[in-house]
């Protein structure tokens, strides 16, 4: 198993344009959670789904959307773009069902917004 | 307000040195904890738990509610324990995937 997978690993957008970034979990995950980190700080929790429902959002403007899909992937759409959505966006996954709640993390989408 | 704080934005010891890496959160029910760990070009792990309360690479964190502190400690400090650590929580209905970090410290070992 690769782990959580990401793509794309780097994107470069200008203001106004929308973005969407992917994310695979661990095979037999479930949940899924969105991150947001600005250099220099924490991971700041974006969104979190379990099956295919959100169960949890973050103090994230309505620009910021996500989605899961029935094989339990998700996509991050954040719509007009500006300067500081440039950001280290990360994906975690982790297998509720079993109470297991470490959450396994991907390497990140690098966002810059030009 | 749910709130992790990580006082030291940078800890330097030496080799073989004690190691102390200070939490406080700030949580109205009964949070989970966490520390996680990202060394150079790595991705974020998990490093350990208040709830397994096992030991990790020599690492070990004991959550004191009166104190509101998860802080993290090892006795002899390694070169590769040099990285950068966050603690975090968890409330304990959301399966701790939804995490509030705190902004992180970065450990550094030298010889």
């Amino acid at each position: 198993d690769a782990g959580v997978t990401q793509s794309p690993t780097h994107l470069i957008k200008t203001r106004g344009q929308h973005v969407t970034l992917r994310c695979s979990p661990i095979s037999g995950h479930k949940s899924v959670s969105w991150y947001q980190q600005v250099l220099g700080q924490g991971p700041q929790f974006i969104f979190q789904y379990y099956e295919k429902e959100e169960r949890g959002r973050g103090n994230f403007p309505d620009r910021f959307s996500a989605r899961q899909f029935p094989n339990y992937s998700s996509e991050l759409n954040v719509n007009a773009l500006l300067l500081g959505d440039s950001a280290l966006y990360l994906c975690a996954s982790s297998d509720r069902d079993r109470g297991n709640t470490e959450a396994f993390f991907g390497q990140g989408t690098r966002l810059t917004v030009v | 307000a749910q709130r992790v704080t990580q006082p030291e934005k940078l800890l330097s010891v030496f080799k073989g040195a004690p190691v102390e890496l200070k939490c406080n959160y700030s949580y109205s029910g009964s949070p989970e904890l966490f520390w996680y760990v990202q060394y150079s070009r790595q991705r974020l792990q998990l490093l350990l738990r208040h709830i397994s309360r096992e030991s990790i690479k020599g690492f070990t964190a004991d959550l004191n509610k009166g104190e509101t502190s998860f802080h993290l400690k090892k006795p002899f400090a390694q070169e590769e324990d040099s990285a950068m650590y966050y603690c975090a929580l968890s409330g304990q209905h959301q399966a701790g995937t939804a995490l509030i970090f705190g902004k992180g410290t970065t450990l550094s070992v030298s010889s």
